[in-house]
């Protein structure tokens, strides 16, 4: 299957600070890609929705503001989380959707998750 | 709305048989996906059906019903990695992924 790849895998920071996490899908592009955050023994909670080349779209409850999203290729997109908070910490997913056209039949649309970023503020 | 219903807990034995199952209520339809997901780890894909019938992929194989709104993951040949969750999710008219709880399956030796 296709492969996403994830960075960093896992980080420790100051509350009050700014991290940035990116994803990549390495061997398809992706006009969409997708974040999700997963607090521990849940499921997994849409953030938003990157597309590449403009604004993303945003979950209700969720601060554009706060969450940053830049898609600026076909292949990265970026979430820094601004002045983060210990409430912030989580398991923070992305994943990206790649169509696939069949023959004959209508396209299939898959998402292929990258490995997560674990972030815990301090 | 929108609701996706998955069992929250199955227990299994090694080397058996599991079904977990899947039923769903969206605004329109672009295929079912099963995910599986190990604790700590990001979910992988496992199959995707967007018309009825059976896909089989090894041990593991995918039913859906369209017009019953149903699907499950048919599991054979258990091992002990195979406990996980099991997560159902639905792509809708918007192509968005509408998520189920996930199913924790447990496997005993």
């Amino acid at each position: 299957g296709a492969v996403v790849s994830q960075h960093p895998s896992r980080v420790i920071c100051k509350s009050g600070t700014s991290v940035k996490i990116e994803c990549r899908s390495l061997d398809f592009q992706a006009t969409t890609m997708f974040w999700y955050r997963q607090f521990p023994k849940q499921s997994l909670m849409l953030m938003a929705t990157s597309n590449e080349g403009s604004k993303a779209t945003y979950e209700q409850g969720v601060e554009k503001d706060k969450f940053l999203i830049n898609h600026a290729s076909l292949t990265l997109s970026t979430l820094t989380v601004t002045s983060a908070h210990p409430e912030d910490s989580s398991f923070y997913i992305c994943s990206a959707r790649d169509v696939q056209a069949l023959a004959g039949g209508s396209p299939q649309e898959t998402q292929y998750f990258g490995p997560g970023t674990r972030l815990l503020v301090l | 709305g929108q609701n996706i219903d998955q069992p929250t807990e199955m227990t299994a034995t090694e080397g058996a048989i599991v079904q977990i199952n899947c039923t769903y209520q969206t605004s329109g339809f672009n295929g079912l996906f099963w995910y599986q997901q190990h604790a700590g780890e990001a979910p992988t894909f496992l199959s995707y059906n967007v018309l009825d019938g059976l896909e089989e992929k090894g041990r593991f194989s995918s039913f859906l019903s369209r017009s019953k709104g149903y699907s499950y993951l048919l599991l054979k040949e258990l091992q002990m990695k195979d406990s996980a969750s099991y997560l159902c999710a639905v792509m809708d008219s918007n192509y968005q992924l509408i998520w189920g709880a996930g199913t924790k399956l447990i496997i005993k030796p």
